[in-house]
């Protein structure tokens, strides 16, 4: 089955700077990579999704990056904020719609200082 | 607000008791996903429903079960709890790839 790692387990930066979090994954089939943000005994909320079939999606301040060949993908926070400040989930899914389900990461601390 | 209600939102428990963990989807989401995040974890995937059918099962124990009903609304049952179990539940709901996920409900078992 998929196994998706995520490193690293903890990443501490300056507010401004930026701040990288990558993920690889096993399955080949895997077609589809969202990250979710989780504050402190809050839900994950999606910040940001790519599919396999797009190498790159920006959304303001936060990026994806996708590598098929290589199997991994990388989310880029640029010019930090402490509300960034959070655990960060990277997820793989194999399949569309409602045949597969997502395996996630471990998680990124990710703690912004001010 | 994602749209996904979870109920109750805490729930404090002895240990060997059952509890039944509540959870409604967005309007439309046929899919329902269940997950456990324990103290400092990650997010562990235990089943997957889809208009009433289960799909999928992730490291769900025995003493669990889950369940979707016509309206599409889901039950998690936990059954002979110990301690291990208290965490945060989670359920999502999906209409096709993206899951959103409920507030969650916490365990604490004592």
């Amino acid at each position: 089955g998929e196994n998706v790692e995520q490193h690293p387990s903890t990443l501490s930066v300056q507010e401004g700077d930026s701040a990288v979090i990558k993920c690889t994954y096993s399955d080949s089939a895997s077609n589809y990579f969202p990250w979710y943000k989780q504050e402190l005994g809050k839900r994950p909320q999606l910040i940001i999704d790519i599919r396999s079939n797009v190498g790159e999606k920006k959304d303001q301040r936060i990026a994806v990056t996708l590598n098929k060949t290589a199997k991994h993908f990388s989310l880029h926070i640029t010019e930090t904020q402490p509300e960034d400040s959070a655990v960060y989930f990277c997820a793989a899914k194999r399949h569309g719609g409602s045949q597969g389900n997502l395996i996630f990461g471990k998680g990124t601390k990710l703690s912004v200082k001010p | 607000d994602s749209g996904v209600t979870q109920t109750p939102k805490h729930l404090i428990t002895a240990t060997g008791q059952r509890v039944t963990l509540r959870c409604s989807p967005r309007s439309g989401d046929l899919s329902v996903y269940w997950y456990q995040q324990s103290l400092d974890q990650g997010l562990q995937f235990l089943i997957h429903y889809y208009n009433g059918e289960e799909r999928a099962k992730g490291n769900i124990l025995e003493r669990f079960s889950a369940q979707q009903f016509p309206d599409l609304h889901s039950e998690l049952n936990l059954s002979s709890l110990e301690l291990g179990d208290s965490a945060l539940y989670f359920c999502a709901s999906s209409e096709e790839d993206t899951q959103y996920f409920g507030p969650g409900t916490r365990l604490t078992v004592l």
